[in-house]
């Protein structure tokens, strides 16, 4: 049974036309993740919420907002994609901040055209 | 900590032997890692963690180690099998922020 769910799995958007991912989980986790990867990289981590506190990485560009209206969904805002968001974003949740095993969605294939 | 790196680094072992993968971190504030498998088109899978106060930590035909010291962390694969082919990450955290992956590293098991 799916734990981390994304929708959709793939996204095909225009350059500068806003979009919107969005990840649900039942595992009634605190903390919900969003990571960014592109091609043969590791996971750059973007922005995470525990429980409605949002904490933004530094390096994280204000293009990408993130929003959790409740325990089970968060969604990822990409205001205006560039070509260089073009990408694979992950959503992640663990039952609390500190020492606890991340539990990844199958992510969200994005292509900006 | 950067995640830099178009050529992720290869390690190819015969189907039986054991593997071990290294893995450099750079927060020595750091007291929780993380070791992820991540096969193609997938997310990545947790394997097997380890804390700051511990040196070892043992699972399944999976194996880590950290050394402190020299802030190096490496995971340890018993009797490799084909269904271990994927990309290896290992990721650090402190108390929950900052979580950094590294850079990868795909395995790959010849029969």
């Amino acid at each position: 049974d799916a734990m981390v769910i994304q929708n959709p799995r793939y996204q095909v958007t225009q350059f500068g036309k806003p979009v919107t991912l969005s990840c649900s989980q039942t595992l009634n986790h605190n903390v919900m993740y969003w990571y960014q990867q592109k091609s043969s990289q590791a996971p750059k981590l973007l922005f995470h919420y525990y429980d409605k506190d949002f904490n933004n990485e530094a390096d994280t560009p204000d293009n990408f907002q993130s929003r959790r209206p409740n325990t089970s969904f968060c969604f990822l805002d990409i205001r205006s994609p560039g070509l260089g968001d073009a990408a694979m974003y992950l959503c992640a949740t663990s039952r609390e901040q500190g020492g606890y095993e991340q539990y990844f969605g199958p992510g969200t294939r994005l292509t900006v055209t | 900590g950067e995640n830099v790196g178009l050529h992720l680094p290869t390690l190819s072992v015969q189907e039986g032997d054991n593997s071990i993968i290294n893995c450099a971190y750079s927060n020595s504030a750091s007291d929780y890692f993380i070791w992820y498998k991540q096969e193609s088109g997938k997310g990545p899978q947790f394997i097997i963690d380890i804390r700051s106060n511990m040196d070892k930590r043992q699972g399944q035909r999976v194996t880590v180690l950290l050394n402190k010291t020299v802030k190096h962390l490496s995971l340890q694969i018993a009797a490799t099998q084909p269904g271990d082919s994927a990309v290896y990450f290992c990721a650090e955290t402190y108390y929950g922020q900052n979580f950094v992956f590294g850079p990868g590293t795909r395995l790959s098991v010849l029969p």
